[in-house]
């Protein structure tokens, strides 16, 4: 079945730092989302990227889908303690089930 | 708005037990899911309806019961509990509408089988 995998595991940064995480899928996606779940919270929905190539920006997150549609990253730029917390990316293969499959996710932590 | 709630948020049972975590949602949403969450696993869908009456199994359905007698609920039942089953234990939904569109999830029932 489709796996996504998902690097770094962890990740400990200073305010101020760069951060990336990155995302591999085995097959092709339709389509991609990318998730932030703080400690003890659920998965709240950041942003879906459907075209090859595609670069969306929120503030300091930028969000990039690779050119064949199996890998995307998220980039935050100037790291604040409030942007600790796990990222997930979830891929979808196409169809109509909207299943997605979720990467294992990042833990930034943000030391101030 | 209410939303997607999730009851209980946090249950205590034991091995052989029979579990049942509902799920409510009041945006008449056509997809449900339900996703499990351990560490190093991260989230791994168990079931997922596309509508009342209809559900299909997901990646890890083995131990789990569904139903979804009407587009508001989608019950996940545990019907006989083991110490794998320990978990935290998201439902979320989905507008079924266009693209894939967003999940919105409920906060999760965390889930101990002693």
């Amino acid at each position: 079945g489709q796996q996504v995998m998902q690097i770094p595991q962890y990740q400990h940064v200073q305010e101020g730092e760069d951060f990336t995480t990155y995302c591999n899928s085995s097959t092709t996606l339709s389509n991609i989302q990318w998730y932030k779940q703080r400690p003890g919270g659920h998965p709240v929905f950041l942003i879906q990227l459907v075209k090859s190539g595609e670069v969306k920006k929120q503030k300091r997150l930028t969000f990039q889908f690779g050119e064949a549609k199996k890998n995307s990253s998220l980039h935050i730029t100037a790291t604040q303690p409030t942007d600790g917390g796990t990222y997930f990316c979830a891929g979808n293969s196409g169809g109509s089930n909207y299943k997605l499959t979720f990467g294992k996710g990042t833990l930034l932590t943000v030391n101030p | 708005d209410a939303g997607i709630t999730q009851s209980p948020r946090y249950k205590i049972t034991e091995t052989g037990r029979q579990v049942t975590l509902m799920c409510h949602q009041t945006w008449s949403h056509s997809y449900m899911f339900w996703y499990r969450q351990d560490l190093g696993h991260g989230l791994r869908l168990i079931y997922y309806s596309a509508a009342a009456d209809i559900t299909d199994k997901g990646e890890v359905p083995d131990g789990y019961v569904v139903s979804r007698s009407k587009t508001e609920n989608f019950p996940l039942t545990l019907e006989s509990a083991t110490r794998s089953q320990t978990s935290v234990y998201f439902c979320a939904s989905n507008r079924g509408t266009g693209t894939t569109g967003e999940l919105f999830f409920g906060e999760g029932s965390r889930l101990t089988v002693l």
